[in-house]
């Protein structure tokens, strides 16, 4: 009965690996987010999908590559993982981009080791 | 993105007290959503404020958007260990979030 459920909760990987991260909201909701939140909890946008269309791609490094099969999902591959990486990946859904109160899911912790 | 400042970024409370936790902006909001995360857990929308001044309450939280429209609070009264958590305000099609404020109780 999850909303936005992520998978894996968490991820411990070597540098240098490349690994995914899933993510499917069954809201019905048509625009999906990926965020980062560091150490600090700073809570910083990365991509999203509207329609399966990519509609914000923020200053990430070309490593990171986000993929919308259909408006339900929304997933995240990263390749070459480096010790930076490390972090929270959470993955959000909202009814329009301008989406009143997104929902979020419970999060990716990725360490890279 | 739109930039916001939160403060303050740490609130020490003590059971039964009352605190507040402010978000300013530079510029004009069209609105403002805020968000409660607690340790260990996932952001969880809490509200969104959209009109000049309106006020708007959940229990013992009331959430504020200014006249200018540049800044909001949330205020929460008889704070309770069921408080603590991290307070994010959110603006912008992007959803910028603030740094948050991080609320710890004593008991």
């Amino acid at each position: 009965d999850t909303a936005v459920s992520q998978t894996p909760k968490y991820l411990v990987t070597q540098m240098g690996n490349d690994k995914s991260i899933k993510c499917e909201q069954n809201l019905g909701h048509d625009t999906m987010y990926w965020y980062k939140q560091d150490s600090k909890k700073f809570l910083k946008i990365m991509f999203s999908y509207n329609n399966k269309e990519l509609i914000i791609n923020e200053t990430v490094p070309n490593r990171f590559s986000p993929k919308s099969p259909d408006k339900a999902h929304l997933n995240l591959h990263i390749n070459s993982l480096e010790l930076g990486d490390s972090a929270v990946y959470f993955c959000a859904s909202s009814q329009g981009i301008t989406g009143y109160g997104y929902t979020f899911g419970s999060g990716t912790r990725l360490t890279v080791v | 993105g739109q930039q916001v400042m939160q403060i303050p970024q740490y609130q020490h409370v003590q059971e039964g007290e009352d605190f507040t936790t402010y978000c300013n902006s530079s510029t004009t909001l069209s609105n403002i959503q805020w968000y409660k995360q607690r340790p260990g857990g996932h952001p969880v929308f809490l509200i969104q404020l959209v009109k000049s001044g309106e006020v708007k309450k959940q229990k013992r939280l009331t959430f504020q958007f200014g006249e200018a429209k540049k800044n909001s609070s949330l205020h929460i009264t008889a704070t309770q260990t069921t408080d603590v958590g991290t307070y994010f305000c959110a603006v912008d099609y992007k959803l910028s979030f603030g740094a948050g404020t991080t609320v710890t109780v004593r008991a």
